[in-house]
């Protein structure tokens, strides 16, 4: 069945800091695929999303490219901020789940430092 | 816009009591999702509604399980009766139609603890 892989946090960093979270999908068609972010004590937000194959997706300096060849979907920020600290999922829907059928990865942390 | 609202934002129950959960999804929205996350875990589909229509409910524990969309607006989730292992948030999120790239909309959460 259709899947999502992220890598496992704590991701730890600096304020300034590069990110990278990786993220790698198993699905049957062409899913769509999206980052969604959860700051504490709230709900989940999307971040940004992209829909076909070499579409990027981006959104308050996050980015992250449909990686057809590579299966993949790894969200980037140049510089983070104290304020990114949060857990971010990365998800797919389409494909062969149906529409709208949202499938989850386990979530990876964020810590960004002073 | 007045985001998803769910109610209540706590709850803690002993083992074999009822328990309910409510949500008011965006105004318009025709698409109404329960979702399941356990600790550390993304989020797991209970039942996705398009109107008053439980369109996918094939992850829903029936056994303990039930849910309702009275006139396709707010949606009741209920467990009877609960078990330790139902401790989780329950996740209500809308979306306005039923397409693979439209973005849901989620609330809060439910946290609920079975003791």
């Amino acid at each position: 069945g259709n899947s999502v892989t992220q890598m496992e946090g704590p991701v730890t960093l600096s304020e300034e800091a590069f990110l990278t979270i990786n993220c790698t999908y198993t699905a049957t068609g062409y899913p769509s695929l999206f980052w969604y972010v959860q700051y504490p004590g709230e709900g989940l937000q999307l971040l940004l999303k992209a829909t076909k194959a070499d579409d990027k997706g981006s959104n308050k300096g996050f980015e992250a490219t449909y990686r057809k060849e590579t299966t993949s979907f790894h969200l980037e920020k140049g510089s983070v901020q104290v304020s990114d600290s949060a857990v971010y999922f990365c998800a797919l829907s389409g494909g062969n789940t149906g529409f709208q059928k949202l499938v989850f990865g386990t979530g990876t942390r964020l810590l960004v430092s002073p | 816009e007045a985001g998803v609202v769910q109610s209540p934002r706590y709850k803690i129950i002993e083992k074999k009591q009822p328990v309910a959960f409510w949500c008011n999804p965006i105004s318009g929205h025709n698409t109404l999702y329960w979702y399941l996350q356990n600790l550390g875990q993304g989020p797991e589909l209970l039942i996705r509604y398009e109107n008053e229509e439980a369109v996918d409910d094939s992850q829903l524990p029936k056994d303990r399980f039930s849910a309702e969309r009275l006139k396709g607006v707010d949606s009741t989730l209920k467990i009877q009766p609960a078990e330790l292992g139902d401790s989780a948030v329950y996740l209500c999120a809308s979306s306005l139609v039923g397409q693979a790239n439209s973005p849901l909309h989620f609330g809060n959460g439910t946290r609920l603890t079975v003791t």
